[in-house]
């Protein structure tokens, strides 16, 4: 069975300052999808970025990149400059074989004026 | 290109009460999934279907949640009776299973609230 570890239930960053988001998975099976979701007050779950099992290197989306440590099973999310309408709800999230997602318990990111 | 359409987006009822959810997922999207969210959780898979067949309902509440696909695109989740542990935001989401790395895309959700 595969899992998500998100440790950090809320985090504060001054604006304009890069933020880390943690995420450990635990699976099994070597061909693997990891995501990352951006939930606002709002309740919509906006894609951020996705990062394969097999790729090579670290998936960058923008101001987003993904801190991928195959070994050491982690996937951290790296915010640069953030910016206020970065707070939100962040989930990490894992897929097997393109099923279904399991979602970690997400980190609540506020960031500070 | 229209996102995942939802309805109603929110939702109350007294206990016992029957209750439905309709989604309307991404066009030309085969897959479509219904999430169950706790306040302070992550999403967690309720039913999976593959065009007009489940393929995954093993997480579903089969003596209270029922669901369908027809025609392979809308989609209607039903709990009948509800219960006041039901309180939660039903997410549906849809993915093309041709993508490359399959994509979920999420509609705005119903949030249920059963007194």
């Amino acid at each position: 069975a595969q899992k998500i570890t998100q440790t950090q239930p809320g985090m504060f960053v001054q604006e304009k300052e890069a933020v880390t988001l943690d995420c450990t998975y635990d699976t099994s099976d070597p061909s693997y999808g990891l995501f990352w979701y951006k939930q606002p007050s709002s309740g919509e779950m906006i894609f951020l970025i996705y990062q394969g099992s097999y790729d090579q290197q670290n998936a960058t989306e923008g101001r987003y990149s993904l801190n991928f440590q195959k070994a050491r099973k982690s996937a951290n999310l790296v915010i640069s400059a953030s910016q206020l309408g970065d707070s939100a709800m962040y989930f990490c999230a894992m897929s097997l074989r393109g099923e279904k997602l399991t979602f970690g318990t997400g980190t609540r990111l506020t960031i500070i004026p | 290109e229209a996102g995942v359409v939802q309805s109603p987006r929110y939702k109350i009822i007294e206990k016992k009460q029957p209750v439905a959810f309709w989604c309307n997922p991404i066009s030309g999207h085969n897959t479509l999934y219904w999430y169950l969210q706790n306040l302070g959780q992550g999403p967690e898979l309720l039913i999976r279907y593959e065009n007009e067949e489940a393929v995954d309902d093993s997480q579903l509440p089969k003596d209270r949640f029922s669901a369908e696909r027809l025609k392979g695109v809308d989609s209607t989740l039903k709990i009948q009776p509800a219960e006041l542990g039901d309180s939660a935001v039903y997410l549906c989401a849809s993915s093309f299973s041709g993508a490359h790395y399959n994509e979920q895309f999420f509609g705005p959700g119903t949030r249920l609230t059963v007194l």
